[in-house]
């Protein structure tokens, strides 16, 4: 098993640019999460998906849209992208109900100029 | 709101020193606490949990008891190692119309020297 599995690992874009994160999990859970990790704030929900054909808005879900392609994967898109989000985003997925033990993917780095 | 507030870092220590990473929680009802750890390069992982009050955690040498009176779930390890180098996420569970979220903590980064 792969478990959570993430593209890009690395990603520049330049500010307008629009981008999409990759996620997929082989696991067979039906929650998935996207978040954000920025120093010293943790991470910041951004959306997340209970089931598949479902998504709802985290914390911080602004400038960001979801798709929850199937029950494997749950990608994240940057329609236009903005220096504000330079981040590490993880993706993360868990069993419904026991969603306090979530797996996370190894994170994609963005940096936007 | 819910929300956690754990010690900033980063916290150094000699191999075998004892280890403390405070967290302190504000929530509604009774959550559930976790201390997740992310290795430099990785993602993160669930390092251990306690599900009511004064259940105790423990994972791979690490500790936290749950203490409802003083709404702390602080980390604690006898005697670390360079391996244990990493940053460490308090985060409690949340239940929202959909599904139980996880809210974190800022992360503490600690740093072992042999």
């Amino acid at each position: 098993n792969a478990g959570v599995t993430q593209t890009p690992k690395f990603q520049v874009l330049k500010t307008g640019q629009s981008m999409t994160l990759q996620c997929a999990q082989d696991m067979n859970h039906n929650s998935m999460y996207w978040y954000r990790q920025d120093p010293g704030m943790g991470l910041r929900l951004i959306y997340y998906s209970a089931s598949e054909g479902t998504t709802d808005k985290g914390e911080v879900p602004n400038g960001y849209n979801v798709s929850r392609l199937n029950k494997r994967e749950f990608s994240l898109r940057l329609e236009s992208a903005a220096p504000s989000q330079t981040s590490v985003y993880f993706c993360a997925s868990s069993y419904p109900g026991t969603s306090y033990e979530q797996y996370f993917g190894p994170g994609t780095r963005l940096t936007v100029t | 709101g819910d929300s956690v507030t754990q010690m900033e870092g980063p916290v150094t220590l000699s191999e075998e020193a004892f280890l403390t990473i405070n967290c302190t929680y504000t929530a509604t009802g009774y959550p559930s606490l976790f201390w997740y750890v992310q290795y430099p390069g990785e993602g993160l992982q669930l390092l251990l949990k306690a599900t009511k009050a004064d259940d105790k955690g423990s994972n791979k040498g690490f500790e936290a008891t749950y203490r409802k009176e003083t709404t702390s779930f602080h980390l604690e390890k006898g005697s670390v190692q360079v391996s244990d180098s990493a940053v460490y996420f308090c985060a409690l569970k949340v239940r929202n119309n959909a599904g139980n979220m996880l809210t974190f903590g800022g992360g503490t980064r600690l740093m072992v020297k042999p």
